[in-house]
C-alpha cells in the first residue's frame, strides 16, 4: 500500500461547480497534513495546511479524519484558474521533517 | 524574500553521461530536500539534509546518484551514469524549521537521450 494515495482524476468540471478530493494515508502516526497546487510545468506551492479541527480558506475547505486516516479538500464555486494538480502530502513517519507526496489529482474547469 | 534558486533550468544529456544540479535554499532554511518528478506523477524525495547532514537517503539510487550539503547552505544533486528513466523534473525544496511551509525552486527539467 502507497504511504498516501488520492483520488486518480482527472477530474473535469464546468465552472460554478463544487468539487471535493480524498486522500488517504497509511501511517496513523503521521502528523502533519497540507494540500499543495501544481499548475502545468511549475513547482508545487503551498495551497493550504490542514488542521484537525478542520479548516477553510475562502472557497477552500480542508478537512482531517484520523479515525479513518484520510484527507480533505473541497473547492466551492470552482473558478477557471482554481484548475491545477492538487497534491496531498502528509508527514508519514511522525518525524516533522519528512513530507511524501500523493501522485496528485488533476482538476480542470471548464468554461 | 528571495526564493529557492535552482540552476540549471534545463539539461539535454545523453545516456551515460553524467549531471549535476544546483539549488540555493532561502536564507535560514535548515532542512532541503531534492524530489524527482516523473510526468503525470507526484514528487518522490530522494534525499533530505537538516543542515549539512543526512536525514533521510533511502531512496537515492546511491549507485549512480549523489549529493551534498557541504557547509549547509547550497547543495548539489549528482547523477553518473544518467540512464533513459532518470528523465524527470528534480526539485529542490526547503523549510525553516518542521512543520513549517516548504517552499520550491522551480526545478531542473532533465531530458536523457
Amino acid at each position: 500500500r502507497k504511504e498516501v494515495e488520492q483520488d486518480p482524476g482527472p477530474f473535469n468540471v464546468p465552472e460554478g461547480a463544487t468539487v471535493a478530493f480524498n486522500c488517504t494515508y497509511s501511517n496513523s502516526a503521521s502528523q502533519s497534513f497540507f494540500w499543495y497546487r501544481q499548475d502545468c510545468r511549475k513547482e508545487p506551492k503551498l495551497l493550504m495546511s490542514v488542521y484537525s479541527s478542520g479548516n477553510e480558506d475562502g472557497r477552500f475547505t480542508a478537512q482531517l479524519n484520523r479515525a479513518s486516516q484520510y484527507i480533505s479538500l473541497l473547492i466551492r464555486d470552482s473558478k477557471l484558474s482554481d484548475s491545477a494538480t492538487y497534491l496531498c502530502v502528509v508527514n508519514p513517519s511522525g518525524s516533522a521533517r519528512q513530507l511524501t507526496f500523493g501522485s496528485g489529482t488533476q482538476l480542470t474547469v471548464l468554461p | 524574500e528571495a526564493g529557492v534558486a535552482q540552476s540549471p533550468r534545463y539539461k539535454i544529456i545523453e545516456k551515460r553521461q553524467s549531471v549535476a544540479f544546483w539549488c540555493n535554499p532561502i536564507s535560514g532554511h535548515a532542512t532541503l530536500y531534492w524530489y524527482q518528478q516523473i510526468l503525470g506523477q507526484g514528487p518522490k524525495l530522494l534525499i533530505q539534509f537538516q543542515n549539512n547532514g543526512v536525514v533521510d537517503d533511502s531512496q537515492l539510487p546511491k549507485d549512480r546518484f549523489s549529493a551534498e550539503r557541504l557547509k549547509g547552505v547550497d547543495s548539489t544533486l549528482k547523477i553518473q551514469p544518467a540512464k533513459l528513466e532518470d528523465s524527470a523534473v528534480y526539485l529542490c525544496a526547503t523549510r525553516w524549521e518542521p512543520n513549517t511551509e516548504a517552499f520550491f525552486g522551480q526545478g531542473t527539467r532533465l531530458t536523457v537521450v
